[in-house]
């Protein structure tokens, strides 16, 4: 079945070293998400790739950073967690079929890594 | 920024109780999204509305995009266990969430 896999589905790291999570996707979408959630709150758009163009929401602190290497993989880098970083963090995928570059279409989400910082 | 209010926050029902909940926007949308989350889980798309108006069942599940575009509701008939979870509204340009309903049912 086609699919959106988030990897490690659990990750504890310290306060300070960097941290790497993983999504990829069998479902050949053009736009790829990632999103912060923290306990009970709504999922929270930390940036997006509309193909290789990579969108930073204007609120995202620097210390997040993403790489796509092709159409399939999409990486959330950390580069230095504090503990308000603790949260699920959330891979989203979609196919922008117009072309009109409108992120609102159906998006489908991975299972979530759950990130605990000490 | 759009914000978008769910209500109600929580739901207590029981088994086989019918359920409604809705969501208002600040500004108009031409996309309406309903999706439920489980525990430890991702969102899952349960219905996608894209029409003022339109009404779309999935299952027991059944959703419309309202009227004057800033609203949507969703209703599911004869709870089951399984229906226990969070459900979110969503829509805009940029996918923005509602604050979620929690539904939780009673034995």
């Amino acid at each position: 079945d086609a699919m959106v896999i988030q990897n490690p589905r659990y990750q504890v790291t310290q306060f300070g070293k960097p941290v790497t999570l993983s999504c990829s996707q069998t479902l050949n979408h053009n736009v790829m998400y990632w999103y912060q959630q923290k306990s009970s709150q709504a999922p929270k758009l930390l940036f997006h790739y509309y193909d290789k163009d990579f969108n930073n929401e204007a609120d995202t602190p620097d210390n997040f950073q993403s790489r796509r290497p092709n159409t399939s993989f999409c990486f959330l880098d950390i580069r230095s967690p504090g503990l308000g970083d603790t949260a699920m963090y959330l891979c989203a995928t979609s196919r922008d079929r117009a072309g009109n570059r409108i992120i609102t279409v159906e998006q489908y989400f991975g299972p979530g890594t759950r990130l605990t910082v000490t | 920024g759009q914000q978008l209010n769910q209500s109600p926050q929580s739901m207590f029902i029981q088994e086989g109780e019918d359920v409604s909940m809705n969501c208002t926007s600040s500004s108009i949308f031409n996309t309406w999204l309903w999706y439920k989350q489980d525990p430890g889980e991702g969102p899952v798309l349960l219905i996608a509305l894209y029409k003022a108006g339109e009404l779309t069942s999935n299952g027991r599940l059944t959703a419309q995009f309202g009227t004057t575009r800033k609203d949507s509701f969703l209703n599911i008939s004869a709870s089951i266990p399984s229906d226990v979870g969070i459900y979110f509204c969503a829509g805009g340009k940029k996918l923005t969430f509602g604050t979620g309903t929690r539904l939780t049912i009673i034995p």
